[in-house]
């Protein structure tokens, strides 16, 4: 399975700032994910990040709170927008090759707004 | 509709006891898959284990076994001589053959020394 790494492992922020997480894996990859998953909860699909065009987002998330850039195969970014303590979570990318129904998983990014 | 319960909330065990994880899943789809992921406390999601829906057989990889039941939409986890480093999240997951999982709300393992 390929190797995924994430930036910032955590970080606390001040409500009304934006942090950008990164999501990079050590070979291309069909398809990135990324997932919320708030305390104590289940995971929670936030978009899929598509190369070359804009991520598909879930229901109940939006572009302007949860932008996603996947510039190339290996590599995408999450930015948590405008934060409230509301958006303290673990924040996950998830790769999956073409036709492979497993995804697999990035350490996490625990965020905590104040 | 998809969902997956995972009634457990949590579970406490002695070291060395055989401990019992179940997973209970609703699709109307044929065409399947259902997963397990561990999330130790670090908070990375580790794979276990997929099944796709026309396999009904077992699976037994060293202390970990599965038992998938499609007549009672059961995909049970069993460890067996439970160890301290089995403490963690245990997560079902089910697909419908896209790439969207759906998870359930997971089972807190802590194995006691």
């Amino acid at each position: 399975s390929a190797v995924i790494s994430q930036k910032p492992s955590r970080d606390i922020c001040q409500r009304g700032t934006s942090l950008t997480i990164q999501c990079q894996v050590d070979s291309q990859v069909t398809m990135m994910f990324w997932y919320r998953q708030q305390p104590g909860q289940s995971l929670t699909l936030i978009a899929t990040a598509n190369q070359g065009s804009e991520a598909t987002y879930e229901s109940g998330f939006v572009i302007d709170k949860f932008p996603i850039s996947r510039p190339n195969l290996t590599f995408s970014t999450l930015t948590v927008s405008n934060m409230s303590p509301e958006d303290s979570s673990i924040y996950l990318c998830s790769v999956a090759g073409t036709g492979e129904s497993v995804q697999y998983f990035g350490p996490g990014t625990r965020l905590t707004v104040t | 509709a998809q969902k997956v319960t995972q009634a457990q909330t949590e579970i406490s065990v002695v070291e060395k006891e055989d401990v019992t994880l179940d997973c209970v899943y609703e699709t109307r789809d044929t065409t399947y898959y259902l997963f397990w992921y561990k999330q130790p406390p670090s908070g990375e999601l580790v794979f276990l284990i997929r099944r796709n829906s026309f396999d009904e057989q077992n699976e037994i990889s060293g202390r970990y076994s599965w038992n998938f039941q499609k007549s009672t939409s059961s995909f049970n986890f069993t460890i067996t001589a439970s160890q301290v480093v089995d403490s963690a999240v245990y997560f079902c997951a089910l697909s419908e053959g896209t790439y969207k999982y759906i998870f359930g709300t997971g089972t807190r393992l802590k194995v006691l020394a």
